[in-house]
């Protein structure tokens, strides 16, 4: 079983600022990991992701996540926010066979403040 | 880039009746398509996955005769939730994998928002 822990339920920033999103999980086997993101009443987005190789993954609109394996963490990072990254964002992790099904945390609301 | 679509976006219904979500992939095939389920202010809840030409792979505790789900194409996917009541109000969001190399991200739909009165 995996399970994925974002202990921020919502993270208050002003614009320009830089904002980190906290990810834990938990899982008995290798994982896959990702961070999506949510506008109101929408589907998701795919913002990172995580496979192998190098730790530190640089995604879409400037967020870049960095895989931590000793401390099981995939926190998100922007230099920078702007307004419009105002939305929810949700990490997720995934088993690497079989329907390769995904579980997702409970999700971070950023809010960004002008 | 890989599009899946979500029909309707929203649906209003009157409780005891059904309702019909489709989830279609645009440009790709798609052997497997998963529906989650969102409550106000939380996480997406997997509630099946959605295999063509066989039956879906229900999550514990989620009701399959509740849920009907029904892959009849490589590119539809369609959930019904019968005999609706309020408390099965939700957004329910359908993914799918364009490519089935490991570790491909999920596409996902823009959701449908069930409001059972």
């Amino acid at each position: 079983a995996q399970s994925v822990t974002q202990l921020d339920s919502q993270v208050p920033v002003f614009e320009e600022a830089p904002v980190e999103l906290r990810c834990n999980y938990s899982s008995s086997v290798s994982v896959y990991l990702f961070w999506y993101v949510q506008y109101p009443n929408q589907g998701l987005q795919l913002l990172l992701k995580y496979l192998s190789g190098s730790t530190l993954v640089k995604g879409i609109n400037g967020f870049e996540a960095e895989f931590n394996k000793s401390q099981t963490s995939f926190h998100l990072r922007k230099p920078s926010v702007h307004i419009s990254d105002t939305a929810e964002y949700f990490c997720a992790v995934s088993e690497t066979g079989g329907y390769q099904k995904v579980t997702f945390g409970t999700g971070t609301k950023l809010q960004v403040i002008p | 880039g890989a599009v899946v679509s979500q029909h309707p976006s929203w649906v209003i219904c009157k409780s005891g009746t059904s309702v019909k979500i489709e989830c279609r992939s645009l440009d790709f095939q798609a052997t497997t398509m998963f529906w989650y389920r969102q409550f106000p202010k939380q996480s997406l809840m997997l509630m099946a996955t959605s295999n063509e030409g066989s039956k879906a792979t229900y999550e514990q505790g989620v009701e399959k005769d509740k849920f009907l789900i029904n892959h009849a194409s490589l590119t539809l996917s369609t959930l019904t939730v019968t005999s609706a009541h309020p408390e099965d109000s939700s957004f329910y969001i359908c993914s799918a994998r364009d490519l089935q190399g490991s570790g491909s991200p999920l596409h996902f739909g823009n959701g449908t928002r069930l409001t059972v009165t």
